[in-house]
């Protein structure tokens, strides 16, 4: 089946440390996005990446960091600089830049 | 500065009624509109987009509409069934293929719960 797969669906991660969440999609999409939503707030970009070894800061990029060595395959490390990682993480992926985007389920990251 | 404002954090329509979600922009230079559905703990889903060149899309239940000169759209959907109860997210993009240009992500307001009761 055609889609984007985030993993893993809950992540629970001490301070100070980093990690690394996954986003893979098949459906063979030039761009790829990071957003996270907080309550009571929209879906704020974190990154996005137009094409393969491409990627720009979005909105609120400080304390991430992105990859994009392959096509179907745009992981997001959130670091020990982010100071308040605890969130809902949704990657994104669509044919061209800003066409519909198709979301993957997300991860929820609580620091502990 | 909050690019994409849907003002109403919460809706109620009862079922079989119109639902009518509000989204204001004030970004002149966006020039293509979606709106997604959300449950919680889940990705939202594309529901019907609009370009600048029209003012009206309609699918199915689902209508938006689009007034350039008030930056406003809005998404109708009648009748009103339970499982349209969720949140609703509007967001815009400048430089859209219809533009022929790339700019960034898209850019969300931040949602309306809608609630349909029975």
């Amino acid at each position: 089946d055609g889609g984007i797969t985030q993993s893993p669906k809950y992540l629970f991660r001490k301070e100070g440390q980093n990690v690394t969440l996954s986003c893979e999609q098949n459906l063979n999409h030039d761009a790829m996005y990071w957003y996270r939503q907080d309550p009571g707030q929209g879906l704020r970009l974190i990154y996005y990446s137009q094409i393969v070894n491409d990627f720009q800061k979005g909105d609120i990029a400080e304390g991430y960091s992105v990859s994009r060595e392959k096509k179907e395959s745009f992981p997001l490390t959130v670091t020990s600089a982010q100071k308040n990682p605890t969130a809902f993480y949704l990657c994104a992926s669509s044919a061209r830049l800003n066409t519909e985007a198709f979301f993957g389920q997300g991860t929820r990251l609580t620091v502990v | 500065d909050q690019q994409v404002k849907q003002n109403s954090p919460s809706l109620s329509v009862q079922e079989g009624r119109i639902s009518i979600l509000n989204c204001d922009y004030t970004n002149s230079m966006f020039d293509y509109f979606l709106w997604y559905k959300k449950y919680p703990a889940e990705g939202p889903t594309f529901l019907i987009s609009i370009s600048s060149i029209k003012d009206k899309n309609e699918d199915g239940r689902f209508t938006v509409f689009l007034n350039k000169s008030a930056k406003h759209l809005s998404l109708h959907i009648v009748p009103s069934q339970p499982g349209d109860s969720a949140v609703y997210f509007c967001a815009a993009s400048a430089g859209s293929m219809y533009s022929g240009g790339g700019a960034d992500g898209l850019t969300f307001g931040k949602g309306t719960h809608l609630i349909i009761q029975p």
